[in-house]
């Protein structure tokens, strides 16, 4: 089990760039989260996959963000046309379906200049 | 819809003192419930979870919370606080049922006084 990883840890970019994260899980767990977090907040629910199908996606994933989960493993997090309220920690979890809570990543920070 | 509240944003205690994080929920439906600790720029870690068993939950870290539906509260607490205590505590609430998305409160970061 070499747990939930992240990748990158820390992305500068400038306003209007594309950025794309990427989230490996559990390998046998097939349920994955995104969070969001940013400054001295708690995390907030932007989507779900289990297996390959995305399930729910919350309001504040807006048209410029976009999540998949091709093949059921890993999953991208893309967001196009990035804007300063971007700056934030992006979170990925996993479980198996019958599990009570997550494991996190490590998170990625993205900061918008 | 759920919610939490995690009352105080900071919490200062003394190495050995009592360690209390306090949070109250909202939930029209059975809750999940959960602590998770943050160190800085790292990721949540899972401290203890209630999930319908029995009301008082030993988590790791000697960390301990109970389950209070009367009041609908699950404090966390811990007898005797050590430095490497200091972090980022978080509460969440989740549904049984569905995505089990968790709703997080705002936070409470714990400083440990020498």
């Amino acid at each position: 089990d070499t747990g939930v990883s992240q990748d990158p840890r820390h992305k500068i970019t400038k306003r209007g760039q594309n950025v794309t994260f990427r989230c490996d899980p559990i390998s046998e767990h097939n349920r994955l989260y995104w969070y969001r977090q940013t400054l001295g907040q708690g995390p907030e629910f932007l989507t779900y996959f289990q297996n390959e199908a995305q399930l729910e996606k919350s309001r504040l994933l807006s048209d410029r963000f976009s999540a998949e989960r091709p093949k059921g493993s890993f999953s991208t997090l893309e967001i196009q046309r990035t804007e300063q309220g971007d700056s934030a920690m992006y979170l990925c979890a996993s479980s198996t379906r019958q599990a009570t809570g997550y494991t996190f990543g490590s998170g990625t920070r993205l900061t918008v200049v | 819809a759920q919610s939490v509240t995690q009352l105080g944003s900071h919490v200062s205690v003394s190495e050995g003192a009592l360690v209390l994080l306090r949070c109250n929920y909202s939930s029209s439906v059975p809750p999940y419930l959960f602590w998770y600790v943050q160190y800085p720029n790292q990721g949540l870690q899972l401290l203890l979870k209630y999930t319908s068993a029995a009301t008082l939950v030993k988590g790791i870290n000697g960390f301990e919370a109970e389950f209070k539906k009367s009041e609908t509260s699950f404090h966390l607490t811990k007898p005797s606080a050590h430095m490497s205590d200091a972090a980022e505590y978080f509460c969440a609430v989740s549904f049984i049922q569905g995505a089990q998305k968790l709703v997080f409160g705002q936070g409470t970061r714990l400083t440990i006084n020498p």
